[in-house]
């Protein structure tokens, strides 16, 4: 079955403190995964892809295979970087059907 | 071009009401997709547009969901007999393709009273 795991429902740091988001995924085939954001009163947005190997505000997510995770990263996390963060895999077949985790709530105090 | 809209925003209905829901897409992108989110859940896949065709549906979309896309453009999502357990937030979604990832609207909110 083709699962996303997003083990923690809140995490908060401080301001400054280095931020890592987890997600795990079950999927037996060559997963694409997302990391989506949902600031405050906004709507749901694309953060980045991890077939583009991009950093995108400051974050970054590897695709380790063999942990079969895709973990959210951050060196120094800022104030506007509370959110919730939604790990999504799309799996088999060519619709781009998202199957997403529960959500992290990163919450950065000052 | 906005962006995906979603109308309307909240919609408060009587259990057993029919209830319409519309989504305007990205215009240049062909793939549409309705999700459905409760509280403290992620969004779960409802169904899946390319152009007009339908080309999938969850096992979640019962017999009194139905969506639309009749032209390749807008699209409707309608929820029969409505129940209270129908009630969240449906979001809408559009892409080009399947690598880049998708563009949501801002969804409509459904209350069953």
């Amino acid at each position: 079955a083709q699962r996303v795991t997003q083990p923690e429902k809140l995490l908060s740091v401080f301001k400054g403190a280095p931020v890592e988001l987890k997600c795990n995924y079950s999927y037996s085939g060559s997963p694409e995964l997302f990391w989506y954001v949902q600031y405050s009163r906004q709507r749901l947005q694309l953060l980045l892809r991890h077939i583009s190997r991009e950093s995108i505000k400051g974050f970054t997510a590897d695709l380790n295979k063999g942990e079969t995770s895709f973990h959210l990263k951050k060196p120094f996390a800022q104030e506007e970087d509370s959110a919730m963060y939604y790990c999504a895999l799309s799996g088999s077949g060519n619709t781009g059907k998202l199957i997403f985790g529960q959500g992290t709530t990163l919450q950065v105090k000052p | 071009d906005t962006g995906v809209s979603q109308d309307p925003r909240h919609k408060i209905t009587k259990r057993g009401q029919n209830v319409t829901f519309r989504c305007d897409p990205i215009s240049e992108h062909n793939r549409l997709y309705w999700y459905r989110q409760t509280l403290g859940q992620g969004p779960e896949f409802l169904t899946y547009f390319q152009n007009e065709a339908q080309l999938e549906k969850s096992r979640l979309l019962s017999d009194r969901f139905s969506a639309e896309r009749p032209k390749g453009s807008f699209s409707t999502l309608e929820i029969q007999r409505t129940e209270q357990g129908d009630s969240a937030m449906y979001l809408c979604a559009s892409s080009r393709d399947r690598a880049n990832g998708y563009t949501f609207g801002s969804g409509t909110r459904l209350t069953v009273v």
